[in-house]
């Protein structure tokens, strides 16, 4: 299966910096069936970015995904709503997989 | 709008059986997708459960990692999904959350467009 690494594993930042979360494979992830998630605590999880770098319906264009194969990338222009953990997940091959989690932290 | 409301005991004895029910509403599972389940043991990562297509038809995939102890069922009639874990113990304590896939499922799977809020489940005696 392919292990996904999310780093950093916390990153505290101020409204209006950036925040560039990694996400790295094991492997190639086939066709960069790569996605994004957000979860706020007491909330259920929402889809950001899929297909590596498609955003979800509705998701500002301050949330942006780029990369390819073994190395994808989430950047977020942040706001004070965007304290969350942000997942990584990969559907290029069976089973899907999970990153370990980014927590993003407003200061 | 579309949600997803998961239901079930949340304590269940170890080596029985974990009964967990999500009801959909503002959108017909008829329709199509393919639904399923996550979840996220305390203090550790998400791990992908399963998914099966509306129709059911042999369109179903589960992790390898729960040994086949998982069903997956869709009921359109009463526009719900449920799951069904055997044998379960300590280890399967987790939050879990019934989802919908994206409206393309590759042959490895999907993104997932749609969770509920969750419901956590702990497995002791």
């Amino acid at each position: 299966e392919i292990v996904l690494t999310q780093s950093p594993g916390t990153l505290s930042l101020s409204p209006g910096q950036r925040a560039t979360l990694s996400c790295r494979a094991s492997q190639i992830v086939s066709s960069n069936y790569l996605a994004w998630y957000q979860h706020k605590r007491g909330q259920a999880p929402r889809l950001l970015i899929y297909g590596a770098f498609r955003r979800a319906t509705g998701i500002p264009d301050r949330f942006s995904g780029s990369g390819s194969g073994t190395d994808f990338t989430l950047t977020i222009s942040l706001e004070p709503e965007d304290c969350a953990v942000y997942y990584c997940q990969q559907y290029g091959s069976s089973p899907l997989t999970f990153g370990g989690g980014t927590k993003v932290e407003i200061k | 709008q579309v949600q997803l409301q998961e239901s079930g005991p949340g304590l269940v004895k170890p080596s029985e059986t974990l009964s967990l029910t999500c009801v959909v509403s503002g959108y017909s599972i008829s329709s199509g997708y393919y639904w399923g389940w996550i979840r996220q043991a305390p203090g550790k990562g998400l791990e992908w459960i399963g998914s099966m297509y509306y129709s059911g038809s042999g369109n179903t995939h589960y992790n390898p990692s729960l040994k086949s102890r998982g069903t997956i069922s869709v009921d359109t009639s009463k526009n719900q999904v449920s799951l069904k874990l055997r044998s379960v113990t300590a280890a399967d304590t987790a939050m879990y959350w019934c989802v919908r896939y994206g409206p393309n499922y590759y042959g490895s799977g999907s993104h997932i467009e749609l969770w509920g809020h969750g419901i956590l489940v702990t497995v002791s005696s």
